[in-house]
């Protein structure tokens, strides 16, 4: 059984401020870990899909990085803003049968304080 | 942006019924997918479809599930006699090719509450 798992399960930062979480996942036929944002009642969005190890991806404020080796992602989010309030979910695809589907953490719950 | 819908938002029904949930993938994507989340628990992957066959199915996808991709646009759910445990919200989601890579765009989702 494969088991993403994802830390914090929420998070309350002020306003300005930096944060991180954390997702692991099996290191074993990797194939590519996924980010995603999901805001109440809206569509999961993607923020980045990573592949190779030591990959580090970047959008605004918003950065990820890759070990395939020890099996874990970092999100990085930059000066919080209350838009950044949203469940980042992390979803992991391994290679042979099963790599259509994807298997998801259970989510960190991020609110930013104004 | 081209995005993926879903209908209705939210459906209740009463335990035993048939419910179909209907998606509307992006256009020029070719692989189709159906998740659910049950509250508090993590999103699950139930089945992906190609070429109008299902090309993979999770142990949650039984006989009394079934998706179809009855013309050029829409993919849909079809559970067959719903018990109480099916009450999740389900995911549809496409994407445009199998690697994977394999970016998968989500639609809002469907709240399915069974009573």
């Amino acid at each position: 059984i494969l088991n993403v798992e994802q830390s914090p399960q929420s998070l309350h930062v002020q306003e300005g401020d930096s944060t991180n979480f954390t997702c692991s996942f099996p290191s074993s036929n990797f194939y590519a870990l996924h980010w995603y944002r999901w805001e109440t009642a809206k569509s999961p969005e993607a923020l980045f899909v990573m592949t190779l190890n030591g990959d580090e991806k970047k959008k605004g404020r918003i950065s990820a990085t890759l070990n395939t080796k020890e099996g874990y992602s970092y999100l990085y989010i930059k000066g919080s803003q209350p838009e950044d309030s949203a469940t980042y979910l992390c979803a992991f695809s391994h290679t042979g049968a099963g790599s259509y589907q994807l298997t998801f953490g259970k989510g960190t719950k991020l609110s930013v304080i104004p | 942006e081209p995005e993926v819908t879903q209908t209705p938002s939210h459906q209740v029904t009463q335990m035993g019924q048939e419910v179909i949930l209907r998606c509307v993938p992006i256009s020029n994507h070719l692989y189709f997918y159906w998740y659910r989340q049950i509250l508090g628990q993590k999103v699950e992957f139930l089945v992906s479809f190609y070429n109008n066959e299902i090309s993979e199915k999770s142990e949650i996808f039984d006989d009394q599930f079934s998706v179809e991709r009855p013309d050029g646009s829409n993919f849909t759910l079809k559970i067959r006699s719903t018990k109480l445990e099916d009450s999740a919200m389900y995911f549809c989601a496409s994407s445009v090719r199998s690697s994977s890579y394999n970016e998968q765009f989500f639609g809002p989702g469907t709240r399915l509450t069974v009573l």
